[in-house]
C-alpha cells in the first residue's frame, strides 16, 4: 500500500529562520511527487511537482528536492505570509490514473 | 482564466438525507477528481472522471457516487448521510489524466 509520511506535524519559526519540511514515501512506481500549500478554509494551492531523484525546483523562498525515498521542502528566510499547511502527495503507477495519495501535512507558523 | 469552482461552499444536512455537490473545472480541463478532507484522515481520494467515464475509485462506500457531464462539469452525490461524512469535499481538475491537479476551494459539509 502506498504511504506518505510528513514531518514534523507542526513547525513554528521566527521570521528569517530557515528550515526544512520532510516527506518520506513508500510507493511502487513513483510517477510524480507534488507539493501543495493550503491556507485555512481554502483548497490546496499547487507549488511544485518533481519526477525523478535529484530533481530540484525553486519558487521565491521555497525549494523542493527529491530523492528515491523522500522529498524536502526548504524554506529560506520565511515570512509570516508563508504560514500555512504544506501538503505532500504522490502519484503512482499508470493504472492509478490521476489519484494522489497525500501525507497528513506540516502546519507551519512563522512569527514576526 | 477562472479556477476550479465548487458550489455550494457550505452545506448543513441531517443524518439520512442526501446531498449533491457541484464542480466546474478550469476551462479546457477534462479530468476531474474528488477528495474528502477531515482532521483525522487528511485528504483521501474519492474518484476520478475523465471524458464522462469514472476511471478510478477510492475506498469509500457505495453511498458516494459521482458523474461527469459532456462539458467536463462534475457532481458528486452522497446518499443516506452519516455524521462521519462531515468534511471538506475538494474537487480538482487537470488538463489530462496524470497532469497537475488544481483544486477548488471546497464544499464544507456538516451533517447534524
Amino acid at each position: 500500500e502506498d504511504q506518505v509520511t510528513q514531518s514534523p506535524e507542526a513547525l513554528r519559526l521566527q521570521e528569517g529562520e530557515s528550515s526544512s519540511l520532510n516527506c518520506s514515501y513508500t510507493v511502487s512506481g513513483l510517477r510524480g511527487l507534488f507539493w501543495y500549500r493550503q491556507d485555512p478554509g481554502k483548497g490546496p494551492e499547487f507549488l511544485f511537482t518533481l519526477y525523478s531523484a535529484g530533481e530540484e525546483k525553486e519558487k521565491e523562498r521555497l525549494k523542493a528536492t527529491l530523492t528515491k525515498k523522500e522529498s524536502f521542502l526548504h524554506i529560506t528566510a520565511p515570512k509570516p505570509e508563508d504560514s500555512a499547511t504544506y501538503l505532500c502527495a504522490v502519484q503512482v503507477s499508470e493504472t492509478s490514473g490521476s489519484r494522489l495519495t497525500f501525507g497528513e501535512g506540516t502546519q507551519l507558523t512563522v512569527n514576526p | 482564466k477562472a479556477g476550479v469552482t465548487q458550489t455550494p461552499r457550505y452545506l448543513i444536512k441531517t443524518r439520512g438525507q442526501q446531498v449533491t455537490l457541484s464542480c466546474s473545472p478550469i476551462s479546457g480541463h477534462r479530468s476531474v477528481s474528488w477528495y474528502q478532507q477531515t482532521p483525522g484522515q487528511g485528504l483521501q481520494f474519492l474518484f476520478e472522471y475523465f471524458s464522462e467515464t469514472q476511471r478510478n475509485k477510492g475506498n469509500f462506500p457505495g453511498r458516494f457516487s459521482g458523474r461527469q457531464f459532456s462539458n467536463s462539469r462534475s457532481e458528486m452525490n452522497v446518499s443516506t448521510l452519516e455524521l462521519g461524512d462531515s468534511a471538506l469535499y475538494l474537487c480538482a481538475s487537470s488538463l489530462l489524466a496524470k497532469n497537475i491537479q488544481y483544486f477548488g476551494a471546497g464544499t464544507r459539509l456538516s451533517v447534524l
